[in-house]
């Protein structure tokens, strides 16, 4: 079957730098999405990678490891706004989005 | 502005009683979703659209319907809502590459449902 694993919940500090990993088994694969979601609202999107490597976007940078099954969602210059659930995303051979639980991120003054 | 419109933002309803959940994009979308998300759960995608006049299942398509005859619009309908179908809804649009490839999705606010 398809499934994607990402950890529950993580903590970090402000300031500090923190990673959130994704691992994904897919029927084929078409690149992986990560989107931020805040309590109550819309998930927004963060990243595409299709390729494997690291992907930079100011704070935010993605990696994709296709041989491994991986990506992590790299946060640096932690913000109290960045306290947030992070939703892994891949997409199949179909072109489906097979969706992760979310990582809650937790961040401490 | 850009935007994906849902309405209403929240509903309590009783068991039975037919609802309608709009979805609205101005962004000539191609591919419109509809996902229901639970605690827990993360996103479960219920029906999705790649096209005017084609619609296909999700992973949880059963106790809802849709239609697409417009490219903007895609409403949810649950022609007999159930306690179980209570939850926070989204709708999400995306243009689709050449290949068929689903881009960035942007979703609408989220529309809380509750089914007593």
């Amino acid at each position: 079957g398809q499934n994607i694993d990402q950890p529950t919940e993580m903590t970090a500090t402000e300031g500090a730098i923190v990673q959130i990993n994704c691992t994904y088994q897919t029927s084929g694969f078409n690149g992986l999405f990560w989107y931020q979601q805040h309590a109550g609202e819309a998930p927004t999107f963060l990243s595409y990678n299709v390729l494997d490597g690291l992907e930079e976007k100011g704070r935010f940078s993605s990696f994709l490891s296709r041989s491994k099954g991986y990506s992590y969602l790299l946060l640096k210059e932690l913000q109290m706004k960045d306290s947030a659930s992070y939703l892994c995303a891949a997409l199949d051979s179909n072109y489906q989005l097979i969706w992760g639980a979310g990582t809650k991120l937790i961040i401490k003054p | 502005e850009a935007q994906v419109t849902q309405n209403p933002r929240y509903l309590i309803t009783v068991t039975g009683k037919k609802l309608t959940v709009t979805c609205s994009q101005n962004m000539n979308h191609e591919y419109m979703s509809w996902y229901r998300q639970d605690p827990g759960l993360g996103l479960r995608q219920i029906y999705y659209s790649m096209n005017v006049e084609v619609t296909d299942k999700g992973d949880v398509p059963e106790g809802y319907k849709v239609s697409r005859k417009e490219k903007r619009n895609f409403p949810l309908i649950l022609e007999s809502p159930s306690p179980n179908q209570t939850s926070l809804y989204f709708c999400a649009s995306s243009f689709l590459g050449e290949t068929g490839v689903i881009g960035e999705l942007f979703f609408g606010e989220g529309s809380r449902l509750t089914v007593l």
